[in-house]
């Protein structure tokens, strides 16, 4: 099946600071989205980006399919920006999606 | 407000007795999904639906089982054959069974088997 490889695997930032977040994977998907998981273990939806860049806020993500990788932009982060930011993909064949083992972010205040 | 409901938050059960998980939308999203979350992990797929009275296994069906008798209801049912089942349970939806809309997560329950 398809392999998905995020990085880094942790991330200590002050508030303020910038980040971004990387996922690969190993074949050609159509269906890509990013989520956050907050320390309650509630996983919210941030962006369905197969391709092309989406922006919302403080966030934004691009997806390259062609190079089968996917960035998410955190910019100004806060304290709510703490959790683990998960990357999930669907490739031709599967009928659901394929998530990495996510990064852990920490925003300090 | 729409959303997805699961229910308990917490569950605890001694080995040997079979659970059930409680998933509910009013989404009226045709797509419901059932993933397993490890402590320092990634989700995996167990078991989805796409449409009602039918299903699908996921990567890791084996020792749980499911229905769809309706649209709204996805109830998950962790049995005795699953070796390992103590882990945080989170069950999905989409509206589109297909590869176009983005998936929506419950809240999750955390079972606990000892």
């Amino acid at each position: 099946g398809i392999q998905v490889e995020q990085s880094p695997p942790d991330l200590i930032l002050q508030e303020g600071a910038n980040s971004t977040l990387r996922c690969n994977f190993s074949d050609s998907v159509n269906n890509l989205q990013w989520f956050h998981q907050n320390p309650w273990g509630q996983l919210i939806n941030l962006f369905y980006i197969p391709s092309g860049t989406k922006q919302n806020g403080r966030l934004s993500a691009t997806t390259v399919a062609t190079d089968r990788y996917s960035l998410l932009y955190i910019s100004s982060s806060q304290t709510p920006d703490s959790g683990v930011y998960f990357c999930a993909v669907q490739g031709g064949g599967a009928d659901g999606l394929t998530f990495g083992k996510g990064t852990h972010l920490i925003i300090q205040p | 407000d729409g959303g997805i409901t699961q229910s308990p938050k917490y569950l605890f059960r001694k080995e040997g007795q079979n659970v059930t998980l409680s998933c509910e939308q009013n989404l009226n999203h045709d797509a419901m999904y059932w993933y397993r979350q490890d402590p320092g992990q990634g989700l995996r797929l167990i078991y989805y639906s796409q449409i009602v009275n039918d299903f699908q296994k996921g990567d890791i069906a084996e020792g749980y089982s499911v229905s769809r008798e309706k649209k709204e209801s996805f109830p998950l049912t962790v049995t005795s054959a699953q070796k390992n089942p103590t882990a945080f349970y989170l069950c999905a939806s989409s509206i589109d069974p297909g590869n176009n809309s983005p998936l929506h997560f419950g809240n999750g329950t955390r079972l606990t088997v000892t």
